[in-house]
Protein backbone atom coordinates (compact mmCIF):
# COMPACT_ATOMS: atom_id res chain seq x y z
CA UNK A 1 0.00 0.00 0.00
CA UNK A 2 1.31 3.34 -0.84
CA UNK A 3 1.85 6.02 2.01
CA UNK A 4 2.36 9.64 1.91
CA UNK A 5 4.06 11.31 5.05
CA UNK A 6 4.41 15.12 5.51
CA UNK A 7 6.44 15.90 9.28
CA UNK A 8 5.81 19.28 9.06
CA UNK A 9 2.25 20.18 10.60
CA UNK A 10 2.57 23.77 11.02
CA UNK A 11 5.50 26.36 9.46
CA UNK A 12 5.36 30.36 9.05
CA UNK A 13 7.19 32.59 6.63
CA UNK A 14 7.92 35.82 6.51
CA UNK A 15 6.06 37.22 3.10
CA UNK A 16 8.31 37.43 0.55
CA UNK A 17 10.23 34.95 1.73
CA UNK A 18 10.91 31.40 0.45
CA UNK A 19 9.86 28.28 2.42
CA UNK A 20 9.77 24.57 1.66
CA UNK A 21 7.52 22.03 2.82
CA UNK A 22 8.69 18.28 3.02
CA UNK A 23 6.70 15.34 1.80
CA UNK A 24 8.01 11.47 1.57
CA UNK A 25 6.30 8.58 -0.22
CA UNK A 26 6.56 4.66 -0.20
CA UNK A 27 5.03 2.90 -3.32
CA UNK A 28 6.80 -0.28 -5.10
CA UNK A 29 5.16 1.11 -7.98
CA UNK A 30 7.31 3.11 -10.87
CA UNK A 31 4.52 4.65 -12.35
CA UNK A 32 3.02 7.44 -10.79
CA UNK A 33 1.95 11.02 -10.16
CA UNK A 34 2.84 13.31 -7.35
CA UNK A 35 0.69 16.64 -6.14
CA UNK A 36 0.62 19.74 -4.53
CA UNK A 37 -2.47 20.36 -3.53
CA UNK A 38 -3.57 23.64 -1.46
CA UNK A 39 -6.43 24.32 0.52
CA UNK A 40 -7.68 27.74 2.07
CA UNK A 41 -9.91 28.56 4.62
CA UNK A 42 -12.80 28.26 2.30
CA UNK A 43 -12.08 24.39 2.32
CA UNK A 44 -11.68 24.51 -1.72
CA UNK A 45 -9.05 22.14 -2.86
CA UNK A 46 -6.62 23.90 -5.71
CA UNK A 47 -4.33 22.01 -7.62
CA UNK A 48 -0.98 24.22 -6.89
CA UNK A 49 1.80 21.72 -9.07
CA UNK A 50 1.79 18.02 -10.25
CA UNK A 51 4.99 15.72 -11.42
CA UNK A 52 4.89 12.90 -13.20
CA UNK A 53 7.35 10.41 -11.98
CA UNK A 54 9.17 9.41 -15.53
CA UNK A 55 9.93 12.62 -15.82
CA UNK A 56 13.51 13.71 -14.15
CA UNK A 57 12.76 17.62 -14.53
CA UNK A 58 11.46 19.28 -11.67
CA UNK A 59 8.12 20.68 -12.45
CA UNK A 60 7.45 24.66 -11.75
CA UNK A 61 4.32 27.00 -11.81
CA UNK A 62 5.58 30.49 -11.52
CA UNK A 63 6.50 30.69 -8.10
CA UNK A 64 6.05 27.34 -7.10
CA UNK A 65 8.28 24.44 -7.75
CA UNK A 66 9.26 21.01 -6.43
CA UNK A 67 12.49 18.91 -5.76
CA UNK A 68 11.65 15.68 -7.28
CA UNK A 69 14.02 13.13 -5.97
CA UNK A 70 12.93 9.43 -7.09
CA UNK A 71 15.26 7.22 -5.83
CA UNK A 72 14.50 8.84 -2.46
CA UNK A 73 11.36 9.28 -2.75
CA UNK A 74 11.15 12.79 -1.74
CA UNK A 75 8.63 15.32 -3.33
CA UNK A 76 8.84 18.85 -1.57
CA UNK A 77 7.62 22.10 -2.68
CA UNK A 78 8.91 25.60 -2.77
CA UNK A 79 7.24 28.67 -2.33
CA UNK A 80 9.34 31.54 -3.61
CA UNK A 81 7.91 35.10 -2.62
CA UNK A 82 5.98 33.69 -0.35
CA UNK A 83 2.54 36.11 -0.01
CA UNK A 84 -0.36 36.80 2.27
CA UNK A 85 -2.51 34.58 -0.38
CA UNK A 86 -0.39 31.14 0.34
CA UNK A 87 -1.77 30.83 3.88
CA UNK A 88 -3.54 27.80 3.88
CA UNK A 89 -3.02 23.96 4.15
CA UNK A 90 -0.94 22.43 1.85
CA UNK A 91 -1.57 18.53 1.12
CA UNK A 92 1.02 16.39 -1.15
CA UNK A 93 -0.80 13.46 -2.55
CA UNK A 94 0.38 10.35 -4.80
CA UNK A 95 -1.80 8.96 -7.71
CA UNK A 96 -0.39 5.32 -9.20
CA UNK A 97 -0.91 4.82 -13.00
CA UNK A 98 -2.31 1.58 -13.94
CA UNK A 99 -1.14 2.24 -18.13
CA UNK A 100 -4.82 2.71 -19.28
CA UNK A 101 -6.73 3.99 -16.28
CA UNK A 102 -5.79 6.06 -12.98
CA UNK A 103 -6.21 5.08 -9.62
CA UNK A 104 -7.47 7.94 -6.49
CA UNK A 105 -5.46 10.37 -4.88
CA UNK A 106 -3.35 8.99 -1.80
CA UNK A 107 -2.88 11.89 0.76
CA UNK A 108 -0.60 12.97 3.36
CA UNK A 109 -1.59 14.94 6.57
CA UNK A 110 -0.94 18.24 5.29
CA UNK A 111 1.16 20.81 6.13
CA UNK A 112 -0.42 24.33 7.78
CA UNK A 113 1.79 27.14 6.17
CA UNK A 114 1.13 30.71 7.51
CA UNK A 115 2.31 33.67 5.59
CA UNK A 116 2.88 36.70 8.37
CA UNK A 117 3.18 40.49 7.39
CA UNK B 1 -18.27 26.80 -17.29
CA UNK B 2 -18.79 25.78 -14.08
CA UNK B 3 -16.72 23.92 -11.41
CA UNK B 4 -17.67 20.54 -9.68
CA UNK B 5 -21.12 21.59 -7.50
CA UNK B 6 -21.80 20.11 -4.10
CA UNK B 7 -24.35 20.62 -1.92
CA UNK B 8 -25.85 21.18 0.51
CA UNK B 9 -22.42 22.97 2.03
CA UNK B 10 -23.54 22.36 5.31
CA UNK B 11 -25.28 19.51 6.55
CA UNK B 12 -26.72 19.47 10.31
CA UNK B 13 -28.09 15.60 10.82
CA UNK B 14 -29.04 14.36 14.41
CA UNK B 15 -28.22 10.55 15.42
CA UNK B 16 -29.87 8.07 12.85
CA UNK B 17 -30.85 10.03 10.49
CA UNK B 18 -30.07 9.62 6.53
CA UNK B 19 -28.02 12.14 5.22
CA UNK B 20 -27.62 12.67 1.46
CA UNK B 21 -24.68 14.44 -0.38
CA UNK B 22 -25.40 15.46 -3.93
CA UNK B 23 -22.21 16.51 -6.43
CA UNK B 24 -22.25 17.89 -10.02
CA UNK B 25 -18.86 17.17 -11.94
CA UNK B 26 -17.76 19.35 -14.55
CA UNK B 27 -19.87 19.18 -17.60
CA UNK B 28 -18.30 16.56 -20.10
CA UNK B 29 -16.83 15.05 -16.80
CA UNK B 30 -17.69 11.23 -16.72
CA UNK B 31 -15.34 10.13 -13.19
CA UNK B 32 -16.53 11.14 -10.09
CA UNK B 33 -14.53 10.48 -7.14
CA UNK B 34 -15.74 11.24 -2.53
CA UNK B 35 -13.25 11.90 -0.54
CA UNK B 36 -13.54 12.22 3.59
CA UNK B 37 -11.59 14.59 5.71
CA UNK B 38 -11.81 14.40 9.70
CA UNK B 39 -10.30 17.32 11.24
CA UNK B 40 -6.54 17.88 11.09
CA UNK B 41 -6.74 15.02 8.80
CA UNK B 42 -6.06 14.89 4.88
CA UNK B 43 -8.43 13.39 2.60
CA UNK B 44 -9.05 9.83 2.47
CA UNK B 45 -10.41 8.16 -0.47
CA UNK B 46 -13.93 6.44 -0.62
CA UNK B 47 -15.17 5.46 -4.23
CA UNK B 48 -14.80 6.04 -7.47
CA UNK B 49 -17.57 5.80 -9.89
CA UNK B 50 -18.26 6.17 -13.42
CA UNK B 51 -21.77 6.85 -15.11
CA UNK B 52 -24.08 3.93 -13.92
CA UNK B 53 -20.93 2.07 -12.19
CA UNK B 54 -18.93 1.68 -9.22
CA UNK B 55 -15.67 1.23 -10.01
CA UNK B 56 -13.54 1.31 -6.82
CA UNK B 57 -15.31 1.23 -3.56
CA UNK B 58 -12.40 0.29 -1.22
CA UNK B 59 -12.73 3.02 1.04
CA UNK B 60 -16.03 2.86 1.75
CA UNK B 61 -17.72 1.73 4.62
CA UNK B 62 -19.37 -1.91 3.99
CA UNK B 63 -22.42 -0.27 6.15
CA UNK B 64 -24.75 2.34 6.06
CA UNK B 65 -22.93 4.14 3.27
CA UNK B 66 -23.84 4.00 -0.41
CA UNK B 67 -22.86 5.76 -3.90
CA UNK B 68 -24.57 6.07 -7.12
CA UNK B 69 -23.86 8.21 -10.49
CA UNK B 70 -26.97 7.47 -12.69
CA UNK B 71 -26.60 8.25 -15.98
CA UNK B 72 -28.70 12.10 -15.61
CA UNK B 73 -28.23 13.95 -12.51
CA UNK B 74 -25.85 14.01 -10.12
CA UNK B 75 -23.79 11.48 -7.70
CA UNK B 76 -25.27 11.11 -4.38
CA UNK B 77 -23.38 9.58 -1.24
CA UNK B 78 -25.76 8.37 1.41
CA UNK B 79 -24.88 7.73 4.40
CA UNK B 80 -27.85 5.81 6.46
CA UNK B 81 -28.53 5.77 10.45
CA UNK B 82 -25.71 8.63 10.93
CA UNK B 83 -23.52 8.59 13.89
CA UNK B 84 -21.59 11.62 15.31
CA UNK B 85 -17.82 9.53 13.93
CA UNK B 86 -19.79 10.20 10.55
CA UNK B 87 -19.56 13.97 10.97
CA UNK B 88 -16.46 15.32 8.25
CA UNK B 89 -16.03 17.21 5.40
CA UNK B 90 -16.84 15.09 2.39
CA UNK B 91 -15.44 16.53 -0.92
CA UNK B 92 -16.61 15.27 -4.41
CA UNK B 93 -13.79 15.62 -7.33
CA UNK B 94 -14.18 14.75 -11.07
CA UNK B 95 -12.17 14.09 -13.66
CA UNK B 96 -12.83 13.88 -17.89
CA UNK B 97 -12.74 10.63 -19.82
CA UNK B 98 -8.70 10.38 -20.52
CA UNK B 99 -5.85 8.86 -19.10
CA UNK B 100 -3.93 10.88 -16.57
CA UNK B 101 -6.31 13.77 -15.65
CA UNK B 102 -5.96 16.11 -12.67
CA UNK B 103 -9.16 16.08 -10.45
CA UNK B 104 -11.53 18.78 -9.95
CA UNK B 105 -12.34 19.21 -6.50
CA UNK B 106 -15.97 20.45 -5.18
CA UNK B 107 -16.03 23.14 -2.47
CA UNK B 108 -17.13 19.92 0.13
CA UNK B 109 -20.21 19.38 2.23
CA UNK B 110 -19.43 19.39 6.27
CA UNK B 111 -21.99 17.00 7.63
CA UNK B 112 -22.46 17.50 11.55
CA UNK B 113 -23.93 14.75 13.17
CA UNK B 114 -26.17 16.00 16.50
Amino acid sequence: AQTVTQSQPEMSVQEAETVTLSCTYDTSESNYYLFWYKQPPSRQMILVIRQEAYKQQNATENRFSVNFQKAAKSFSLKISDSQLGDTAMYFCAFMKYYGGSQGNLIFGKGTKLSVKP
Amino acid sequence: NAGVMQNPRHLVRRRGQEARLRCSPVKGHSHVYWYRQLPEEGLKFMVYLQKENIIDESGMPKERFSAEFPKEGPSILRIQQVVRGDSAAYFCASSPDRVYSPLHFGNGTRLTVT
